[in-house]
Parts: structure tokens; C-alpha cells; sequence
């Protein structure tokens, strides 16, 4: 099975910070790398899909660059909305999440 | 719009088996996704636990795979989870998820989740 790495698991910042958030397979999963928002009691929400590209309606201020085994996504100014919980997903072989980073308000 | 609505017991008691469909609509369960199921125990992060596709074909997670049972409905638009043996470690919410066939895939629409507690 491939295993996907999150880090940090928590971080604090502030509205219009630029964040970055890593994720890291255990083997090469190439560019096949989805990352999710998540909302409290909501279901996750698709941000990015095949390492760096922009899902339909997703602010252009999330990015999402990486291939092989080392992704990251990076918010460039972080907005009140932002604040949320995010997953990487690969999707080389069957789906495995990583462990989530929640980003929360300084 | 697609639209994905799970529905089921919310408690289900330790030792029974776990059901839930999944209706769509807005879209052919005979389209080429496969049809997945994901779930989130409370206060954790999210775990895969199987997919199907309209032809029957289907893929578990290993760790899950002996009590797993996913089936779909094409006259209903609809698919299923069975989870056998279920213990209070499948307490969580499960969502039903739409997954593309093709490379590169991704999960672009999900279900809003319903919590099943595993309790007597």
C-alpha cells in the first residue's frame, strides 16, 4: 500500500499569510495527487487535482505543485473562508488520504 | 448538478452489519465513474473503503475487504455498503463519493455524510 504523509498536522496563521502544506508518498504516485478542503460537518471538497491542476469554481489563490513523492499546496493569502481542514489524496493505485492539516486562526 | 444522498440506520448494534445506499441523481449511475464509499470516524481523518463501477466491478480496501460488500442498482440509480462484524471502531460519518474512470481521477462529488454509531 502507499502511504501519504502529511505536515504539518496543525497550523496557526493569519488572514492574508501564504501557507504551505506537504504531502509525501512512500513511492513515486508521478503527478496523480488530489487535495481536498474539508469543513466542520461537511464533506470534503475538491481543490486541486493531478498535482497542480485548478478544480472548476476553486479560487486562484490555492495552488498545488509536486510530482514523484513530494507534493505541496500552497494558499497564497489566506482568507477567513480558508480556515479548514486539508487532504491529500493519491490516486496512482487505490485511494489512500493523508492524515489531514487542519489550518486554524492565530 | 450530480447529486449523491446516503441513507440508513444511524445505529447499528456491535456484531451486525452495517447498510447504506447511496441515491444519484442529476447524472447515470451507468456513466463512466466509479461509485465509491468513504468514511470519517469522529475527530479523524478519511478512509477509502471500496468503489464500484455500473458493470459490477469492484475494488476494497485491503484492510476492510473480508467484511465488505459493495453492489449497485442500475434501475434505481443507486449503490450500496454492506460492512460486516462492525465494532465500535466503525463508528463514523460514510460518505458516498463519484470517482472518474479515466486518469487522471479524483473524488468531484460527494454525498453530505450520515453518522452510523455502532452501539448496543
Amino acid at each position: 500500500d502507499i502511504q501519504m504523509t502529511q505536515s504539518p498536522s496543525s497550523l496557526s496563521a493569519s488572514v492574508g499569510d501564504r501557507v504551505t502544506i506537504t504531502c509525501r508518498a512512500s513511492q513515486s504516485i508521478s503527478g496523480y495527487l488530489n487535495w481536498y478542503q474539508q469543513k466542520p460537518g461537511k464533506a470534503p471538497n475538491l481543490l486541486i487535482y493531478a498535482a497542480s491542476t485548478l478544480q472548476s469554481g476553486v479560487p486562484s489563490r490555492f495552488s498545488g505543485s509536486g510530482s514523484g513523492t513530494d507534493f505541496t499546496l500552497t494558499i497564497s493569502s489566506l482568507q477567513p473562508e480558508d480556515f479548514a481542514t486539508y487532504y491529500c489524496q493519491q490516486s496512482y493505485s487505490t485511494p489512500q488520504f493523508g492524515g489531514g492539516t487542519k489550518v486554524e486562526i492565530k | 448538478q450530480v447529486q449523491l444522498q446516503e441513507s440508513g440506520p444511524g445505529l447499528v448494534k456491535p456484531s451486525g452489519t452495517l447498510s447504506l445506499t447511496c441515491a444519484v441523481s442529476g447524472g447515470s449511475i451507468s456513466s463512466s465513474h466509479w461509485w465509491s464509499w468513504v468514511r470519517q470516524p469522529p475527530g479523524k481523518g478519511l478512509e477509502w473503503i471500496g468503489e464500484i463501477y455500473h458493470s459490477g466491478s469492484t475494488n476494497y480496501n485491503p484492510s476492510l475487504k473480508s467484511r465488505v460488500t459493495i453492489s449497485v442498482d442500475k434501475s434505481k440509480n443507486q449503490f450500496s455498503l454492506k460492512l460486516s462484524s462492525v465494532t465500535a471502531a466503525d463508528t463514523a460519518v460514510y460518505y458516498c463519493a463519484r470517482k472518474g474512470w479515466a486518469q487522471p481521477n479524483f473524488f468531484d462529488y460527494w454525498g453530505q455524510g450520515t453518522l452510523v454509531t455502532v452501539s448496543s
